[in-house]
């Protein structure tokens, strides 16, 4: 049973505006979220977390926002460039480290 | 600084075979975990070790073993190929149980026939 969710296989937006990457969880017991992005034929990057007591952690153009009574978390990514064309997987992790992952979302940035 | 690093990038096997995925990490990392990658799946936990000489089962276990007699290396073995572990396999590492942030390897692609 897949405990993390992406629904969105794919995304495309335009260079300047904002991308925004969807997440669900169904396990009420998971304590941290993360985001990990991932070119082709390279292992994923950690790009930003959010711990569940939070509800919101920025990083430069990349916004995490955590909603835990949706069990729901979306990436932001404002503005989006060329270069953060990839792979984007959200990942939520409890006790010793035992990440689930989603699906993956392919994010497109056309110029 | 090399990371995580993963050997073979490729390896093709007939069903049946057995072969080991090696794994080694130079930041003194405590955590060290294999994941498998499939088409619409995501990465999917199939073993991890909180330290030299612990390992433990992840979501997908059946298939692998795993040991960890020394902090920088944590093989995988599959001990009798099959095609359903035709996959991209990720090791992965992190400091420490407070610390979620893991550095994965670059990936081997295992095309079992």
């Amino acid at each position: 049973d897949q405990q993390v969710k992406q629904n969105s296989p794919s995304l495309s937006v335009q260079e300047g505006r904002i991308s925004i990457l969807n997440c669900d969880y169904t396990n009420s017991m998971f304590d941290y979220f993360l985001w990990y992005k991932k070119y082709p034929a390279e292992g994923p990057t950690f790009l930003i977390s959010i711990s569940s007591i939070k509800d919101k952690n920025e990083d430069g153009r990349f916004t995490v926002f955590l909603n835990k009574s949706a069990k729901h978390l979306s990436l932001h990514i404002v503005p989006s460039q060329p270069g953060d064309s990839a792979v984007y997987f959200c990942a939520a992790s409890y006790l010793n480290n035992d990440m689930r992952f989603g699906a993956g979302t392919r994010l497109t940035v056309k110029p | 600084n090399a990371g995580v690093t993963q050997t073979p990038k490729f390896q093709v096997l007939k069903t049946g075979q057995s072969m080991t995925l090696q794994c080694a990490q130079d930041m003194n990392h405590e955590y060290m975990s294999w994941y498998r990658q499939d088409p619409g799946m995501g990465l999917r936990l199939i073993h991890y070790s909180v330290g030299a000489g612990i390992t433990d089962q992840g979501e997908v276990p059946n298939g692998y073993n795993v040991s960890r007699s020394t902090t920088e290396d944590f093989p995988l073995r599959l001990l009798s190929a099959a095609p359903s572990q035709t996959s991209v396999y990720f090791c992965a590492s992190t400091r420490g149980p407070s610390d979620t942030e893991a550095f994965f390897g670059q990936g081997t692609r295992l095309t079992v026939v």
